[in-house]
C-alpha cells in the first residue's frame, strides 16, 4: 500500500525556517517524480515544487530562491526546506507522487498534510 | 499561460448526475488534466487522469459512478447516482514541464 507521510509542520516567526519532511512507503521511491502542494487556509491547491527521479526540481514563483526540495531515495524521503517564511506562506502542505519516473505530470497519491503556521 | 478555470460552486440532489467542468486556457486545448476530490477536511484524493480524447485512467479503488470526458478545450467529470460522501471540492490538474497548475475548484453541494 502506497503511504506518504508528511511531518515538521509547525509555527514559526516571518522570517523563519522550517523543513517538511515526507516519509515514503509501499513503493520503490526512486523511481518516481515526487511534489509538494500547499492549500492556504480556506483555498484551493498550490503546487510548490517538485523533484524528477533523476533530481531535476523546478519551484513555482512564489516560492523560488526561499525553498529547497531535495530527495534521499536511500531513505525514501522527500524534504522541503523553507527559509524566509512569510505570513503567506501559511498552509497545510501535501506530498503528493506523480505516477512515473519520467513524469506525467499529475499526482496519484496525496499523504495527510502538515500544517505550517507562519506567525508572530 | 496555462490556466484551468472552474465553477466555484456547483449543486445536485441525491442519486441524480451532476457534470462538472474545466476549461483549459487558449492554446492549449490538447492538454490532459487530472481531476482530485477533497472531502471535508481531508487530503486530496486522486480520480482520474482525463486526455483530449476523453479517454480517462482511473484512481485505485474511484467507484465506476465517476467518468470523465472531454470536448475541445473542456474537460468534464460525471459524477452519477449522487451520494452524500460526493460533496467535496473538485480539482482540475494539469501541467506542463516545470510547472504544476491547479483550477481553483469546485465544491460540490448534494441536496
Amino acid at each position: 500500500e502506497v503511504q506518504l507521510v508528511e511531518s515538521g509542520g509547525g509555527l514559526v516567526q516571518p522570517g523563519g525556517s522550517l523543513r517538511l519532511s515526507c516519509a515514503a512507503s509501499g513503493f520503490t521511491f526512486n523511481n518516481y517524480e515526487m511534489n509538494w502542494v500547499r492549500q492556504a487556509p480556506g483555498k484551493g491547491l498550490e503546487w510548490v515544487s517538485y523533484i524528477t527521479s533523476d533530481s531535476t526540481i523546478y519551484y513555482a514563483d512564489s516560492v523560488k530562491g526561499r525553498f529547497t526540495l531535495s530527495r534521499d531515495n536511500a531513505k525514501h524521503s522527500l524534504y522541503l526546506q523553507m527559509n524566509s517564511l512569510r505570513a503567506e506562506d501559511t498552509a497545510v502542505y501535501y506530498c503528493a507522487r506523480d505516477p512515473a519516473a519520467a513524469g506525467m505530470g499529475h499526482f496519484d497519491y496525496w499523504g495527510q498534510g502538515t500544517l505550517v503556521t507562519v506567525s508572530s | 499561460q496555462l490556466v484551468l478555470t472552474q465553477s466555484p460552486s456547483a449543486s445536485a440532489s441525491l442519486g441524480a448526475s451532476i457534470k462538472l467542468t474545466c476549461t483549459l486556457s487558449s492554446g492549449h486545448s490538447s492538454y490532459a488534466i487530472a481531476w482530485h476530490q477533497q472531502q471535508p477536511e481531508k487530503g486530496p484524493r486522486y480520480l482520474m487522469k482525463l486526455n483530449s480524447d476523453g479517454s480517462h485512467t482511473k484512481g485505485d479503488g474511484i467507484p465506476d459512478r465517476f467518468s470523465g470526458s472531454s470536448s475541445g478545450a473542456e474537460r468534464y467529470l460525471t459524477i452519477s447516482s449522487l451520494q452524500s460522501e460526493d460533496e467535496a471540492d473538485y480539482y482540475c490538474q494539469t501541467w506542463d514541464t516545470g510547472t504544476r497548475v491547479f483550477g481553483g475548484g469546485t465544491k460540490l453541494t448534494v441536496l
